[in-house]
């Protein structure tokens, strides 16, 4: 199956700052997710990019599918921000009905 | 607007005592239904999918099974508990490309 990475594992920031979180997969996908795991543990959406960009008020995402990664782009961070974020592309090559393979995250903690 | 809930929230059980969390989906029809867990608060693992009825598919082989007894619901059971299977058990739904997640039920087996 398709191995996905996501770099780095923590961060920490300044509430106000910037950040930019990787995630690198091993074969070509025709779906990507990116995903905010919130205290309780809810997962919410945040992107469906399989490639191009997207932006969502102080959010974005871009999926250069040719070279394999996908960026997520935090803007003026704030403490709600902080969580876990998930990147998520498709077990096998050319997708289908299976399930999803994610990486292990990027632990995010906004300090006010 | 489709939503899923899953039950129980939380749930705590003894070692060697059966398990059934239960799944349901609203507002869709024919959903790929999908179980995931996560343990140690990182990552998440696939365990079972559906494409229909009766239909499942079962990617790491465990203690676990599931079933889906109606076009909506999605049950995942055990019929002895270890340790091991203490964990954020996630129930995910899709119709397009797109998953969508449930609350989840946290179990914690003592």
């Amino acid at each position: 199956g398709i191995q996905v990475e996501q770099s780095p594992p923590d961060l920490i920031l300044q509430e106000g700052a910037n950040s930019t979180l990787r995630c690198n997969f091993s074969d070509s996908v025709n779906n990507l997710q990116w995903f905010h795991q919130n205290p309780w543990g809810q997962l919410i959406n945040l992107f469906y990019i399989p490639s191009g960009t997207k932006q969502n008020g102080r959010l974005s995402a871009t999926t250069v599918a040719t070279e394999r990664y996908s960026l997520l782009y935090i803007s003026s961070s704030q403490t709600t921000d902080s969580g876990v974020y998930f990147c998520a592309v498709p077990k096998y090559s050319g997708g289908g009905a299976d399930g999803l393979t994610f990486g292990k995250g990027t632990h995010l903690i906004i300090q006010p | 607007s489709q939503t899923i809930h899953q039950w129980p929230a939380t749930l705590v059980q003894p070692v060697g005592s059966p398990l059934s969390l239960e799944c349901t989906v609203e507002g869709t029809s024919n959903p790929n239904l999908y179980w995931y867990r996560q343990a140690a608060g990182r990552g998440l693992q696939l365990l079972f999918y559906s494409v229909g009825i009766g239909q499942i598919s079962s990617e790491v082989p465990q203690n676990l099974s599931a079933s889906r007894p109606q076009d909506r619901q999605f049950i995942l059971s055990s019929k002895k508990l270890l340790l091991s299977d203490s964990g954020f058990y996630l129930c995910a739904w899709r119709v397009t490309n797109e998953q969508f997640f449930g609350p989840g039920t946290r179990l914690t087996v003592l």
